[in-house]
């Protein structure tokens, strides 16, 4: 069964416009939320985080957005750039276990930014 | 049914030991890959294999050394255990030419 779900595989926006990535999980017992970009032949690099107190965080041009009561977490990415081109593992954390530090990740979704 | 699954989930050891992390995956799956996560949830990779060819990261120890008996396991053994070795270990899979990565759980190996 999987806990964390990133139902698109892959995304094409043109370069400048808004890419929203999303990922929805069903383990209420999740507490924070992580964002991964991965490029080819790279390990996944730490992107964003949020808390589930909260419900919006801003990074740059990176915000991640959590919808608790739908389970339900998005990436925006804005504007997008061609280095944006990658792809990007949602995870989330569980305090009380289910993984050796509570840490479950979707499945990725490779984000294609068009010239 | 796990994707990937790995074990131990949690390993503690004293220093100078050498431990082992079992690594399988059911998805037939073509390349494994062993990632180790610091205290600031990075995610760095350590190894990369498929039944072709071994990618080392080339800041890896080689107290670190994976084994892979066949394509569906990719066992990960450290000798000479040390402190700054404490850590998660994440192994995962894809399909290299289907996209999409499968996590395992993780192992929180503890170097006392």
């Amino acid at each position: 069964d999987q806990q964390v779900k990133q139902n698109s595989p892959s995304l094409s926006v043109q370069e400048g416009r808004i890419s929203i990535l999303n990922c929805d999980y069903t383990n209420s017992m999740f507490d924070y939320f992580l964002w991964y970009k991965k490029y080819p032949a790279e390990g996944p690099t730490f992107l964003i985080s949020i808390s589930s107190i909260k419900d919006k965080n801003e990074d740059g041009r990176f915000t991640v957005f959590l919808n608790k009561s739908a389970k339900h977490l998005s990436l925006h990415i804005v504007p997008s750039q061609p280095g944006d081109s990658a792809v990007y593992f949602c995870a989330a954390s569980n305090p009380l276990g289910g993984g050796a530090d509570g840490l479950t990740f979707g499945k990725g979704t490779h984000l294609i930014i068009q010239p | 049914d796990t994707a990937v699954s790995q074990t131990p989930k949690y390993l503690v050891t004293q220093m100078g030991n050498d431990k082992s992390i079992k690594c399988e995956q059911n998805l037939g799956h073509d390349t494994m890959y062993w990632y180790k996560q610091d205290s600031k949830k990075f995610l760095k990779i350590m190894f990369s294999y498929n039944n072709k060819e071994l990618i080392i990261n080339e800041t890896v120890p080689n107290r670190f050394s994976p084994k892979s008996p066949d394509k569906a396991h990719l066992n990960l053994h450290i000798n000479s255990l040390e402190l700054g070795d404490s850590a998660v270990y994440f192994c995962a899979s894809s399909q290299l030419d289907r996209g999409g990565y499968t996590f395992g759980s993780g192992t929180r190996l503890t170097v006392v």
